[in-house]
């Protein structure tokens, strides 16, 4: 039978441009976010995270924004690459979990085109 | 510093068989995790260990489930396979007790026919 998958969201960037990645996370107890990345035959590589007592910060071409009252993450990568190209995953620690437990969301796939 | 390390890289199973994934965290790390990616689930927190306990599980049954060693080594066992247990297998690291970044290694492709 059809095997259904998730469907993942595509985001096509242009080389040079900046890239916005959003994710919306379910737990307002969330205190802790990470973003990943995933390129193909890889493992999750860690791009940057955030605690729930900021809102901003900000890496090697990558920013990370949380806003608390919406519950939503979101990534910027400045000057898109082709290396840029891979999965984005967001990641949620909730306090109840912990312990090596991380709440992946579905993944934004990024097309990075010449 | 060498990054975590997981073997095998490919495996192939029939149904009804058993199988061993290894994992190596990065040198100083005491906490190791494992996860289930598949297309339909994305990625599924299996259980983690520190110091040779298991701290936290998930929702799997119990035909999976893992150790760790005195060196931080780890490995997850998978009883009378079945077709949807076909999955990338990811052993992820992290410091200490409670550090929340996970650093994953590049996972064991397991195919089960």
């Amino acid at each position: 039978g059809e095997s259904v998958g998730l469907h993942l969201p595509t985001l096509s960037v242009q080389e040079g441009d900046n890239s916005i990645i959003n994710c919306a996370y379910s737990n307002s107890a969330s205190d802790y976010f990470i973003w990943y990345k995933q390129e193909s035959g890889k493992g999750p590589q860690f791009i940057i995270d955030i605690r729930s007592n900021m809102d901003k910060r900000q890496g090697q071409r990558v920013t990370v924004l949380l806003n608390k009252t919406v519950k939503h993450l979101s990534l910027q990568i400045a000057a898109t690459q082709p290396g840029d190209s891979a999965v984005y995953f967001c990641a949620e620690n909730r306090p109840t979990d912990s312990w090596g437990k991380l709440q992946f969301g579905a993944g934004t796939q990024v097309v990075v085109t010449p | 510093k060498a990054g975590v390390t997981q073997t095998p890289r490919y495996l192939i199973k029939t149904r009804g068989q058993q199988v061993t994934l290894s994992c190596s965290p990065i040198s100083g790390h005491r906490s190791v995790s494992w996860y289930q990616q598949t297309p339909g689930q994305g990625l599924q927190f299996l259980f983690e260990y520190f110091s040779e306990t298991q701290r936290n599980k998930g929702n799997f049954p119990g035909r999976f489930s893992g150790r760790q060693f005195s060196n931080s080594r780890s490995e997850m066992n998978v009883s009378t396979l079945e077709l949807g247990d076909s999955a990338l297998y990811l052993c992820a690291s992290s410091s200490d007790r409670w550090e929340e970044k996970l650093f994953f290694g590049s996972g064991t492709q397991l195919s089960v026919l």
